[in-house]
């Protein structure tokens, strides 16, 4: 069965340095999200990707993330500088269309010191 | 806000009882889903169910939707073990990003 896949499952990272997390989508999905779950929280929406550009986004979603799809299966979310409060799980999510079911990854657990 | 709250927050069941989460939301939606997740895993699609249905059937799920309430409410009957996670409740409204609740911490014992 097609899955979400993402890389690194732990990523430990100093504050201030960039991180770069990937995921690789479901091969004929179209939409693809970035969500993150700081420990004991809620699954907070990031970003949403479509047609090669962001679609929308949350105001987590700062100017030190950016989101790429570098080669029509990679999807990545880049952290410049990384800050204390991004450790969190980073989930990668894509979905067939709008408003149907979306298929997660296993996610990436970043954790900055 | 577009998030859902689910209700309980936790919940902690007998091994073949049933158990049931509610959820409430805020705005318009165009569908709701549920979704599991394992501790420390991803999230797992369960159910959707769109704007102009009533209630859905899958398997030992049942959704109901009562889009005057603005409520939706999940039923697992003859709870396992195996069910124990945490349930959330995802909005989808007029964007294509979902919101998630804060979850339903349910524990099935054996």
């Amino acid at each position: 069965e097609p899955e979400v896949t993402q890389t690194p499952s732990h990523q430990v990272t100093q504050m201030g340095q960039e991180v770069i997390l990937r995921c690789v989508p479901i091969s004929n999905h179209l939409y693809f999200y970035w969500y993150r779950q700081i420990l004991g929280q809620k699954v907070e929406f990031l970003v949403s990707f479509y047609n090669n550009e962001i679609s929308e986004k949350s105001e987590i979603f700062d100017d030190q993330f950016s989101v790429e799809r570098p080669d029509g299966s990679n999807f990545t979310l880049k952290i410049r500088s990384t800050k204390l409060e991004d450790s969190a799980m980073y989930f990668c999510a894509s979905s067939l269309d709008r408003e149907v079911e979306a298929f997660f990854g296993q996610g990436t657990r970043l954790t900055v010191v | 806000s577009q998030q859902g709250e689910e209700d309980p927050q936790a919940l902690s069941i007998q091994e073949g009882e049933n158990a049931t989460m509610n959820c409430s939301y805020k705005t318009s939606i165009n569908n709701l889903q549920w979704y599991r997740q394992n501790s420390g895993r991803g999230l797992v699609h369960l159910i959707l169910i769109r704007s102009n249905e009533r209630e859905k059937h899958s398997g030992r799920l049942r959704v109901t939707l009562d889009t005057s309430k603005k409520s939706s409410s999940l039923l697992i009957t003859a709870s396992r073990a195996a069910d124990t996670a945490s349930y959330f409740c995802a909005t989808v409204g007029t964007g294509n990003q979902f919101y998630f609740g804060t979850g339903t911490s349910l524990t099935v014992i054996p």
